[in-house]
């Protein structure tokens, strides 16, 4: 069965330094997502992210956040200067379009030191 | 504004037994609904969905769920647990087909054998 493979699946940072987060979407998916899970909340929603544009993002996606598809097969989330409150669990979504269920990845674990 | 209410932290029950996980909603417009379950140190795996049509939908591992419009419920339910169904269940929806899920708190599901 396609999956959603998301790296690394455990990254360690500093605080300030810059990530990024990297996932490869079902292949023939064109809507792609970014949610994260603070430990012990709830799934929230990050952005959304369609023909190459961002088609919607939440209060959380601020100027520190940034969506980028640089090729045919990956999908990444940058977050510029990380701060200690961004540590949480980065799921990576894909979908075929709106009215299909959404294809997670494995995620990875964002620990902000 | 969207919104999710899953009232029961965890549910415990045996094996063998029926098991009901619920879900409440709010939303304005046709809501799509979906359950995912997630196991430890996995990502978000779905497990079926209610976009149109019959009320009683049917998913993976023998699980269904029955959307009630008046009582804006959405509830997951098995006949017959298994102590293998011991995960984190989210319900989540979105309003038509725009893109944003919202999830909500998780309810962990405990099969004893």
């Amino acid at each position: 069965e396609p999956e959603v493979t998301q790296t690394p699946s455990h990254q360690v940072t500093q605080m300030g330094q810059e990530v990024i987060l990297r996932c490869v979407p079902i292949s023939n998916h064109l809507y792609f997502y970014w949610y994260r899970q603070i430990l012990g909340q709830k799934v929230e929603f990050l952005v959304s992210f369609y023909n190459n544009e961002i088609s919607e993002k939440s209060e959380i996606f601020d100027d520190q956040f940034s969506v980028e598809r640089p090729d045919g097969s990956n999908f990444t989330l940058k977050i510029r200067s990380t701060k200690l409150e961004d540590s949480a669990m980065y799921f990576c979504a894909s979908s075929e379009g709106p009215d299909y269920g959404y294809t997670f990845g494995s995620g990875t674990r964002l620990t902000v030191v | 504004a969207q919104s999710v209410a899953q009232p029961e932290d965890q549910v415990n029950v045996a094996e063998g037994n029926p098991l009901t996980v619920k879900c409440t909603y709010s939303v304005s417009g046709n809501p799509y609904l979906f359950w995912y379950v997630q196991y430890p140190n996995r990502g978000l795996q779905f497990l079926l969905k209610y976009i149109t049509g019959d009320n009683l939908v049917k998913g993976s591992y023998g699980f269904e769920a029955e959307f009630n419009k008046s009582q804006t419920s959405f509830h997951l339910k098995k006949p017959s647990a298994l102590v293998s169904d011991s995960a984190l269940y989210f319900c989540a929806v979105k309003r038509g087909n725009t893109g944003k899920l919202i999830f909500g708190q998780g309810t962990t599901l405990q099969v004893k054998p």
